[in-house]
C-alpha cells in the first residue's frame, strides 16, 4: 500500500497568516492527489483534486501543488472558518490512502 | 442541490451484520460512483471501496473483501454498504460520498453524506 506521510501533524496559526501543509508518498502518484478539510463533528470536504484543481465553490485562498511524490496544501491568508484537520489522499493506486492528518489551530 | 443523505446509526454485536444506506439526489446517479471511506473514534480516514451504480462494478480494499458487499439500486438512487462478522475494531463513521470518474477508475469524492456511527458492542 502507497503511505502518505502529512507534515506537520498540528500547526498553530493566526487569522491573515499563510499556512502551508506538506504530504509525502511512499512511492509517485503522478498528480493523483487529493485534498479534504474536516471539522468537527461533520464529513470531510473536498478542497482540491487532481494535485492543484481548485473544487468549485472553494475559495481561491486554498491552493495546491506537487506531482510525484511531494505535493503541499497552502492557505494564503487564513480565515476563522480554515480551523480544521486536513487530509491528503492518493488516488494512484488501490487501496487508496490518506494521509494522518494535519490539524490546523488557533494560535 | 447535490447531496447524499445516510442511514441512521446502529448498534451491533459482535459477530453480526451491518447495513447503511446512502440516497443520492441532484445529479445522474448512474454517472458517478458511491465510494465508502470510514473513520475510527479519534483516528483519520480509511478508504473501503467503491461500486459502479452503472454497472455494479466494484473494488473493495483487500483488508476487508470477504466481509463488505457494496451495492446500489438505480430506481432509488441508493447505494448500501453491508459489512459482516463485525468485530469492535469496526466500530467507526461510515461516510458514502459520491465519487468522480477519472481514467477509468474513481477517484476523488464529493459531496460526503453525514457519516452513520457504527458501534460494535457485547
Amino acid at each position: 500500500d502507497i503511505q502518505m506521510t502529512q507534515s506537520p501533524s498540528s500547526v498553530s496559526a493566526s487569522v491573515g497568516d499563510r499556512v502551508t501543509i506538506t504530504c509525502r508518498a511512499s512511492q509517485g502518484i503522478n498528480s493523483w492527489l487529493a485534498w479534504y478539510q474536516q471539522k468537527p463533528g461533520k464529513a470531510p470536504k473536498l478542497l482540491i483534486y487532481a494535485a492543484s484543481s481548485l473544487q468549485s465553490g472553494v475559495p481561491s485562498r486554498f491552493s495546491g501543488s506537487g506531482s510525484g511524490t511531494d505535493f503541499t496544501l497552502t492557505i494564503s491568508s487564513l480565515q476563522p472558518e480554515d480551523f480544521a484537520t486536513y487530509y491528503c489522499q492518493q488516488a494512484n493506486s488501490f487501496p487508496y490512502t490518506f494521509g494522518q492528518g494535519t490539524k490546523l489551530e488557533i494560535k | 442541490q447535490i447531496q447524499v443523505l445516510q442511514s441512521g446509526t446502529e448498534v451491533k454485536k459482535p459477530g453480526a451484520s451491518v447495513k447503511v444506506s446512502c440516497k443520492a439526489s441532484g445529479y445522474t446517479f448512474t454517472n458517478f460512483g458511491i465510494s465508502w471511506v470510514r473513520q475510527a473514534p479519534g483516528h483519520g480516514l480509511e478508504w473501503m471501496g467503491w461500486i459502479n451504480p452503472d454497472n455494479g462494478d466494484t473494488n473493495y480494499a483487500q483488508k476487508i473483501q470477504g466481509r463488505v458487499t457494496m451495492t446500489t439500486d438505480t430506481s432509488t438512487n441508493t447505494g448500501y454498504m453491508e459489512l459482516r462478522s463485525l468485530t469492535s475494531d469496526d466500530t467507526a463513521i461510515y461516510y458514502c460520498a459520491r465519487a468522480h470518474r477519472n481514467s477509468g477508475s474513481y477517484t476523488w469524492f464529493d459531496p460526503w453524506g453525514q457519516g452513520t456511527l457504527v458501534t460494535v458492542s457485547s
